[in-house]
């Protein structure tokens, strides 16, 4: 029984490029979180998925950023046109329900821009 | 916004030493987690509080909800190398976790 698997684990991409992060959330999880951790700071919240649906986005950066979650396959998030700034490990989560709170966490993608 | 701030910011100790850390926030929370990040990896919860003045143990780890509702605790007792990694404490914040500024602990044999 797999935990929430995101890939890839490490992704490097030029200025301008785009960037695809995926993850699949725990059997059994419909409610997907995506946070960004720079180097050694803490996690920031981006954004909250439903199945189809977009909850929260209130972390999410307005322009070049964007997340979906189908009803098929995994949450994407996408970063277009990358800059320097992007560079950062960021963490998918998944929850059962609405109100739990201990949420799993997948071990993340490193994402460095060059 | 709500944030969470947690001190120390870091711990250099030898194995064997007792830890002590804690998280604050300006406003109350209902709820309050603590979750352990190793290197390169996602955050793993530890503790989970739903109650004021809930005392919580895991193995060696124990956590207290503040009875103000705006502060939590966490003790790591008999420290040893695995515990090295940075500490989160995390709290409900409309419809998804915050997380605190972290504590990095090292731990020295």
């Amino acid at each position: 029984n797999a935990g929430v698997m995101q890939n890839p684990r490490h992704l490097v991409r030029r200025r301008g490029q785009e960037a695809r992060l995926r993850c699949s959330p725990m059997k059994g999880h419909s409610h997907v979180y995506w946070y960004r951790q720079l180097p050694e700071e803490g996690l920031k919240f981006m954004v909250y998925l439903q199945k189809e649906n977009i909850i929260d986005e209130s972390g999410m950066p307005k322009e070049r950023f964007s997340a979906e979650f189908p009803k098929e396959g995994p949450s994407i998030l996408r970063i277009q046109q990358v800059v320097r700034g992007d560079s950062a490990a960021y963490f998918c989560a998944s929850s059962p329900t609405t109100d739990n709170y201990g949420y799993t966490f997948g071990s993340g993608t490193r994402l460095t821009v060059v | 916004g709500q944030q969470l701030n947690q001190s120390p910011q870091s711990m250099f100790i030898q194995e064997g030493e007792d830890v002590s850390m804690n998280c604050t926030s300006s406003s109350i929370f209902n709820t309050w987690l603590w979750y352990k990040q190793d290197p390169g990896e996602g955050p793993v919860l530890l503790i989970a509080l739903y109650k004021a003045g809930e005392l919580t143990s895991n193995g060696r780890l124990t956590a207290q909800f503040g009875i103000t509702r705006k502060d939590s605790f966490l003790n790591i007792s008999a420290s040893i190398p695995s515990d090295v990694g940075i500490y989160f404490c995390a709290g409900p914040s409309t419809d998804k976790l915050i997380f605190g500024t972290g504590t990095r602990l090292q731990v020295f044999p």
